[in-house]
């Protein structure tokens, strides 16, 4: 059982390349999310979606998009990278119903540095 | 806002001296507080989670308690293998499952 995985696991980008970090999980969870982490600022939420083809924006979403074409796949998309980009970026699954959220399984993050 | 707070931002212990992390938070109606521990260069691991107030759960040498406006996660006797750092996250009423967290509490303990 692989859990969540991300690719890569690091990245260097110049300014203005664009790229797509890959996440994928096998549990079925319903929902998905992107979050980035930054040195003493915990982490912030950039999108997330409740199923296949849901997708909303979290805290900090400008310069990124996303799609959920599947239940298994949430790719994020940066478009013209910035130095303000750089960060750690996670992905996350939960399997959530009306009730209850029973937690994240988080991947093991993409180390991006944009310069 | 939804807000959590963690103190102290960190923490270093001898082996074996029991202390406790602070978690924080304000949010529009609490629907679960989660803790996660998280190694260097790894993705944070789920540990608990809470739903209401004097609710307690234990793991090992962790347990974490919750009141209607913080948590502590209290770590007895612990070990160096404890060292990490603990994040706190709450979920506030709603079906987007988000969670805000805090900036977490970078632990170190020392044989």
């Amino acid at each position: 059982n692989a859990g969540v995985t991300q690719t890569p696991k690091f990245r260097i980008l110049k300014i203005g390349q664009s790229m797509t970090l890959q996440c994928t999980q096998d549990m079925n969870h319903n929902y998905m999310y992107w979050y980035r982490q930054d040195p003493g600022m915990g982490l912030k939420l950039i999108y997330y979606s409740v199923g296949a083809g849901i997708t909303d924006k979290g805290e900090v979403p400008n310069g990124y998009n996303v799609s959920r074409s599947t239940t298994e796949d949430f790719p994020l998309r940066l478009e013209l990278a910035a130095p303000s980009q750089t960060s750690v970026y996670f992905c996350a699954s939960s399997y959530s119903d009306k009730q209850v959220n029973y937690g994240y399984t988080f991947g093991s993050g993409t180390r991006l540095t944009v310069v | 806002e939804d807000q959590v707070t963690q103190s102290p931002e960190a923490l270093r212990l001898q082996e074996g001296e029991s202390s406790s992390l602070n978690c924080s938070y304000t949010v529009s109606g609490l629907r679960g507080l989660f803790w996660y521990r998280q190694d260097p260069g790894k993705g944070p691991e789920f540990l608990f989670t809470l739903y209401s107030a004097g609710e307690e759960k234990e793991k090992e040498r962790l347990k974490a308690t919750l009141t209607k406006k913080e948590s502590f996660l209290h770590i007895t006797a612990p070990k160096p293998e404890d060292s990490a750092t603990y994040l706190c996250a709450v979920q506030a009423r709603g079906n987007t499952g988000k969670l805000i967290f805090g900036q977490g509490t970078t632990l170190q303990v020392k044989p």
